[in-house]
This record gives C-alpha cells, structure tokens and sequence, in this order.
C-alpha cells in the first residue's frame, strides 16, 4: 500500500514571502500525485496534479510542483503568498483500490497560515 | 452546476442512535465515495460506489452502510453511532474510478459529533 508523509503539520509564513510545503510519498510504481487545498469550513478542491510528463506542475492561485522520482517527493511551493492562501493542504497518491476504483491516499495535512 | 452537495452540514448523536447522511451530484458521475477526516490523519476512504446499484468498502467501513439507487445520490448510513464516528464526512465524484488520474470532487463536508 502507498503512504504520503507530509513533513510539516504547521506552517507559518509572512505575506508575500516565498513557501515551500513538503511532500514524501512511497511507490515502486508509476504515481499520479495531487495537491488539494481545503479553505476554513470548506470542502477539498484541485490545486494541481501530476500524471506525466514535465515534471514542473503549474497549478490555481499561482502554485506549483514538482515532481522527483529520485527523491519520491512532490513539494509544493509559492513564490509570494497572500493572506488568502491561508489554509489546509493535503498532498495525495491515487492508488488502484479494488477493480473499477480508486483510492486517493492523502497526507496528514499541513496547514499554511499566512500572518499580515 | 451545484456540484457535489452534502446535507447536512453539522449533526449532534448520541450513543447509538442512527442517522443517514446525504450526497448528491449533478455531474453524471459514475464514481462516487465517501470520506472520513480527522486531525493529523488526513482523509480515509470508508465506502466508495462505481456505478448504480454496485457499492463496496473502503478501508474503514466499520459501523457505515451505504447504498446507489441512482447515478446522483450516494447516502451513508450510521446504524448505531459512536463517539469513535465523531469526524468530518467528505462525499467525494469523478468521472470513473477506472482511471485513477480522475480529479475527485468534494463536497463541503458534514461535521458529526456523537456524544
């Protein structure tokens, strides 16, 4: 079974500063990795994926990944942040459940605050 | 498009009493599934539906029954509810579960406290 480890639970930064959030995740098999971002009382939605290809992922509200094999990780960062980023971010693996379905295998959760 | 809709969105049990929550999308998605999150866990698969009428378990089924009569609706059952079944319930679609690159869509999730 895959896991994802999110290294950091917390992470404060100051606005317009640059942020990294870090995500380790264990396959010996070809991945399909996904960022969520889940705002204060709401639900999950896609920042960003990655199924093949370049290795950099542009995703919403200025993010991006990138993919390391080498390293099995897949951090996502921000050049400049904003007080709106503030929120939970959840890296997650898609895994082949059972026949038909999927299963996405989701971090422990690293919740970004962005201080004025 | 509403999406994924989940009612309701905050619900007070106790011990033992028995409550369905609900799910429904208007996207015509084949895959549906339910969610359970908690602090420091991330989000746990409980029960997931390929299609009408075909249901299965997640990796934490226990306590949860669910159903598919129709495409939209995705309901999940709590037959007798424990303080261990505190969490937030995300329902999640997506086009097929087949293709295990397909972005899943949440909805905005029901907070459940069992006292």
């Amino acid at each position: 079974a895959q896991s994802v480890t999110q290294l950091d639970s917390q992470v404060p930064v100051f606005e317009e500063a640059p942020v990294e959030l870090r995500c380790n995740y264990s396959s010996s098999v070809s991945v399909y990795l996904f960022w969520y971002v889940q705002y204060p009382n709401q639900g999950l939605q896609l920042l960003l994926k990655y199924l093949s290809g370049s290795t950099l992922v542009k995703g919403i509200n200025g993010f991006e990944a990138e993919f390391n094999k080498s390293q099995t990780s897949f951090h996502l960062r921000k050049p400049s942040v904003h007080i709106s980023d503030t929120a939970e971010y959840f890296c997650a693996v898609s895994e082949h459940w059972e026949e038909g379905a999927q299963k996405l295998v989701f971090g422990q959760g690293t919740r970004l605050t962005i201080n004025p | 498009n509403a999406g994924v809709t989940q009612t309701p969105k905050f619900q007070v049990l106790k011990t033992g009493q028995s409550m369905t929550l609900q799910c429904a999308q208007d996207m015509n998605h084949e895959y549906m599934s339910w969610y359970r999150q908690d602090p420091g866990m991330g989000l746990r698969l409980i029960h997931y539906s390929v299609g009408a009428g075909i249901t299965d378990q997640g990796e934490v089924p226990n306590g949860y029954n669910v159903s598919r009569s129709t495409t939209e609706d995705f309901p999940l059952r709590l037959l007798s509810a424990a303080p261990s079944q505190t969490s937030v319930y995300f329902c999640a679609s997506s086009y097929s579960g087949a293709y295990y690159y397909n972005e899943q869509f949440f909805g905005p999730g029901t907070r459940l406290t069992v006292l």
